[in-house]
C-alpha cells in the first residue's frame, strides 16, 4: 500500500464547477504539500501545510492531522485550472519526500 | 527573478558515460533535493540536503551521487548510467525542508 494515496485518479470537470482532490498518508509527517504540474510538465508549489487551512485566490487546502487527511478545493474552477496536482509528504523521523500518484485534472469549457 | 536553474533540458547518452546534470538556486535556500518522475511511479526523491556539505539519501538513490560544496549548486552526477534511469528529472529548493517549494524547469534524460 502506498504511503500517499490520492483520490480520484482523474477527474473531469465542467467550468465553474467546485472541485474537491483528497490525499490519506499513512505515515508520520511534519508536512503535507499540493503541487501542481501543468501539461508542459513544469512542477509549481501550491501549499505547504502542517495544520489547518490555507487560501490562495480560488485554491483552499485543508489538513486534518489527527485522520491524516488533506483536501484541496478549487472554486470556480477554469479550463486554465486542468493539471496533474500532486500530494506530498516530509516524513516526520527525517526529511524524505512521499509522493501520491496525482489527481489529472481536466476542466472542459 | 528567483528561481531554480536546471542544464541540461534534454539529454541523450549512452550507457555507462558518466554524466552531471546542474542545478542552481539564487534564493540562499538551505534545502536542495533531487527527483525523478516516472510513468505510472510519479515523483521519488532521489537526494536531498538540508545544507553546505550535508547530504541525505532519499527514496530511491542507487545509481546516483550529488554534492554540495557551494550553498546555490547540487549537481546531480550519474557515474554509469543505464536504461533504467531514463527520466524525468526535477531539482527542488526550498528556504528550510517543510517550506515551500520552487522546482527547476526538469531534464528529460535518455539512457540507450
Amino acid at each position: 500500500k502506498n504511503e500517499v494515496e490520492q483520490s480520484p485518479q482523474n477527474l473531469t470537470a465542467q467550468e465553474g464547477e467546485f472541485i474537491t482532490i483528497n490525499c490519506s498518508y499513512s505515515v508520520g509527517i511534519s508536512a503535507l504539500h499540493w503541487l501542481q504540474q501543468h501539461p508542459g510538465g513544469g512542477i509549481v508549489s501550491l501549499f505547504m501545510l502542517s495544520s489547518g487551512k490555507k487560501k490562495h485566490g480560488r485554491l483552499i487546502a485543508t489538513i486534518n492531522i489527527q485522520e491524516k487527511h488533506s483536501s484541496l478545493h478549487i472554486t470556480a474552477s477554469h479550463p486554465r485550472d486542468s493539471a496533474v496536482y500532486i500530494c506530498a509528504v516530509n516524513l516526520y523521523n527525517n526529511n524524505d519526500m512521499r509522493f501520491g500518484a496525482g489527481t489529472r485534472l481536466t476542466v472542459k469549457p | 527573478e528567483a528561481q531554480v536553474t536546471q542544464n541540461p533540458r534534454y539529454l541523450i547518452t549512452v550507457t555507462g558515460k558518466k554524466l552531471t546534470v546542474t542545478c542552481s538556486q539564487n534564493m540562499n535556500h538551505e534545502y536542495m533535493s533531487w527527483y525523478r518522475q516516472d510513468p505510472g511511479l510519479g515523483l521519488r526523491q532521489i537526494y536531498y540536503s538540508m545544507n553546505v556539505e550535508v547530504t541525505d539519501k532519499g527514496d530511491v538513490p542507487e545509481g546516483y551521487k550529488v554534492s554540495r560544496k557551494e550553498k546555490r549548486n547540487f549537481p546531480l552526477i550519474l557515474e554509469s548510467p543505464s536504461p533504467n534511469q531514463t527520466s524525468l528529472y526535477f531539482c527542488a529548493s526550498s528556504f528550510r525542508a517543510n517550506y515551500g517549494y520552487t522546482f527547476g524547469s526538469g531534464t528529460r534524460l535518455t539512457v540507450v
